[in-house]
């Protein structure tokens, strides 16, 4: 079974440029997650799907980061303009559904903003 | 507010040398605690999930356990191969599939 897949692995803009980071969920995966991971500590949720609908988006700073899950599946995050603590490892995982069920990490994308 | 605390935040060990990894957690109505092993480079792998007081789940030289307030990783006798930060998580039943995450255990086992 093919895993998470993330693109692209590794990314380095400036700050105030945008970037946007893609995801492909495990396939039947009816729910989408987006974690940022800041060097030295824990995922954090920015925001979570299911099927195309958004359930949780309270940590997501939404004057600079958006998210959009087309038709269900694939997921973009992008983030307009960068700034430098947006520095860190995003991270896209899926799980069958929300709930008392595990999610699966892909391998992240490690974003530096100089 | 929903927290979940690890310690210690680095530990190195000898191999063979056992120990355990704590994980303590507030949370208004606990449905679920996860375990994550992750390594540089990679996104975390899951290993276990734990649901109620009481509950013990094993895998190779790992065996995690749950109490009301913390949950233990402990690790018999481990490998070089077993050195990873391991993350623990709480889900919470007014949260929807929310994992809130510590900050990691870093755990070094030389040979």
């Amino acid at each position: 079974e093919a895993g998470v897949a993330q693109s692209p692995r590794y990314k380095i803009i400036e700050k105030r440029q945008s970037v946007a980071f893609w995801c492909n969920p495990i396939s039947g995966h009816a729910t989408l997650y987006w974690y940022q991971q800041i060097l030295g500590q824990g995922p954090k949720l920015l925001i979570q799907f299911q099927n195309n609908g958004v359930v949780d988006d309270s940590q997501l700073p939404k004057d600079r980061f958006s998210a959009e899950r087309l038709k269900g599946v694939d997921s973009t995050l992008k983030i307009q303009p960068a700034k430098l603590e947006d520095s860190a490892v995003y991270l896209c995982a899926s799980s069958q559904r929300g709930t008392n069920t595990e999610a699966f990490f892909g391998q992240g994308t490690r974003l530096t903003v100089v | 507010e929903d927290q979940v605390t690890q310690s210690p935040e680095a530990l190195r060990l000898q191999e063979g040398e056992s120990s355990s990894l704590n994980c303590s957690y507030t949370v208004s109505g606990l449905r679920g605690l996860f375990w994550y092993r992750q390594d540089p480079g990679k996104g975390p792998e899951f290993l276990f999930t734990l649901y109620s007081a009481g509950e013990e789940k094993e895998k190779e030289r790992l065996k995690a356990t749950l109490t009301k307030k913390e949950s233990f990783l402990h690790i018999t006798a481990p490998k070089p191969e077993d050195s990873a930060t391991y993350l623990c998580a709480v889900q919470a039943y007014n949260q929807g599939g929310k994992l809130i995450f510590g900050q990691g255990t870093e755990l070094s086992v030389k040979p």
